[in-house]
């Protein structure tokens, strides 16, 4: 089974700096990446998916992610932030199983704080 | 275009008592998939539906049920419940691309709470 790992469950900036939220994943074949982003008492809605497509895959709001293969990453990474995102961020792999079904598996999550 | 809808947003339940979730998925969606999120941890996956039948299922007892219906709606089921089952049930949609669907698109959520 494929699985992510977020390495800070808290990250802490101030608005207008900018935003590194890290993610390792371990696959044994190319994998399909994404990430989420969740604000509170909401849903979760995509920010960008990495598909074996462009290494820089670029995302809504301005967030994108570089996967790197040999280092086994998918950061996700904005250059200012801004108030309105602090939220939680879920860095996700796609499993795929029989027929045409796949499951997401997620990480334990990055809770952003942004700082006027 | 209408994204996923869950009802209801809140549900009070008692140990034991079981409860019915619903979901419509997203126009064009024919694939629905549920997770279980806990508080302060990341979803985990219980089952998906494809064409109404359940195509995958994640570690979860057989007192989680579920079920697809021709419009694709579905609707997710907890038998004998308990206080660990007090979670937000999130349901998501995605098409069915011929490849294996790949992202997948998110309701708000159903919070279920057992006492």
């Amino acid at each position: 089974a494929q699985s992510v790992t977020q390495l800070d469950s808290h990250v802490s900036v101030s608005e207008g700096t900018p935003v590194l939220l890290r993610c390792n994943y371990s696959s044994s074949y190319s994998p399909s990446l994404f990430w989420y982003v969740q604000h509170p008492n909401k849903g979760l809605q995509l920010l960008l998916k990495y598909t074996s497509a462009a290494t820089l895959v670029k995302g809504i709001n301005g967030f994108e992610a570089e996967f790197k293969k040999s280092e086994t990453s998918f950061h996700l990474t904005k250059p200012s932030a801004h108030m309105s995102d602090a939220a939680e961020y879920f860095c996700v792999v796609s499993d795929r199983f029989g027929g045409a079904g796949n499951m997401l598996t997620f990480g334990g999550g990055t809770r952003l704080m942004v700082k006027p | 275009e209408t994204g996923v809808t869950q009802s209801p947003t809140h549900l009070i339940k008692t140990r034991g008592q079981q409860v019915t979730l619903r979901c419509s998925s997203q126009s064009g969606h024919n694939t629905v998939s549920w997770y279980q999120q806990a508080l302060g941890q990341g979803p985990q996956f219980i089952f998906q539906y494809y064409r109404e039948e359940e195509n995958g299922r994640g570690n979860f007892p057989p007192r989680f049920s579920g079920l697809q219906f021709p419009n694709y709606s579905s609707e997710l089921n907890v038998n004998a419940l308990e206080l660990d089952d007090s979670a937000l049930y999130l349901c998501a949609s995605s098409p069915d691309d011929g490849q294996g669907a790949y992202e997948q698109y998110f309701g708000p959520g159903t919070r279920l709470t057992v006492t």
